[in-house]
């Protein structure tokens, strides 16, 4: 039981290259979320995902897309990175209740 | 929108000691869940303990436990007998569920990073 787990682990784009992030957890939850971690904060929501093929916005969500193709995958993609875009960024799943997020290792991408 | 505020950017206490982490939060809902999250260097996110709105009596996990005050929007963490490795960021969150199952995700603070001196 692997959990909650994020590929890649670190990743270094140029500005204006595009790249998928992978989210993939094996507790059968039904809701999945993205999350970005900078410096000094909190987490912040991008997206998040109630159930397969469906997706919604979160606090940030602009520059991001997502998809959920499939129940146990939630992909965070970048079409166009920009600097502001460097960040720790977590995938996390749950089923309600209890509501227990359970977090994956994050993945830390940098945008020169 | 809810928001959360964690009012200590950084605690210092020795190791044995017990030390309280302060929450306040903002919010109109009256169901809802908070949470207590910890990161050490790892950088990994650990669900430390659980409190949902409608439960009256403070929750508790070993040597951690909740002050819940409804009324006046708070939700501290106390620590008991605290060890070298509770030394970590810890992050307060609200989470709003929706009536039909599922939630908008968690609303975090910002964070209080807590260092237990041997």
């Amino acid at each position: 039981n692997a959990g909650v787990t994020q590929t890649p682990k670190f990743r270094v784009l140029k500005t204006g290259q595009s790249m998928t992030l992978l989210c993939a957890q094996d507790m059968n939850h039904e809701y999945m979320y993205w999350y970005r971690q900078d410096p000094g904060m909190g987490l912040r929501l991008i997206h998040y995902s109630v159930g397969e093929g469906t997706t919604a916005k979160g606090e940030v969500p602009d520059g991001y897309n997502v998809s959920r193709l499939k129940k146990q995958n939630f992909l965070l993609g970048l079409e166009s990175a920009a600097p502001s875009q460097t960040s720790v960024y977590f995938c996390a799943s749950d089923r309600a209740p209890p509501y227990e997020q359970y977090f994956g290792p994050g993945t830390r991408l940098t945008v020169t | 929108a809810q928001t959360v505020t964690q009012s200590q950017p950084e605690m210092s206490v020795q190791e044995a000691e017990t030390v309280t982490l302060s929450c306040t939060y903002d919010t109109s809902e009256s169901n809802y869940y908070l949470f207590w999250y910890k990161q050490p260097p790892s950088r990994q996110m650990i669900l430390v303990i659980r409190q949902e709105a409608y439960k009256q009596q403070n929750a508790t996990e070993n040597r951690f436990s909740v002050n819940f005050q409804k009324a006046a929007k708070s939700f501290s963490l106390k620590i008991s007998d605290s060890q070298l490795g509770d030394t970590a960021m810890y992050f307060c969150a609200f989470m709003k569920p929706h009536s039909g199952g599922g939630a908008d995700g968690l609303t975090f603070g910002k964070g209080t990073h807590l260092i237990i001196q041997p």
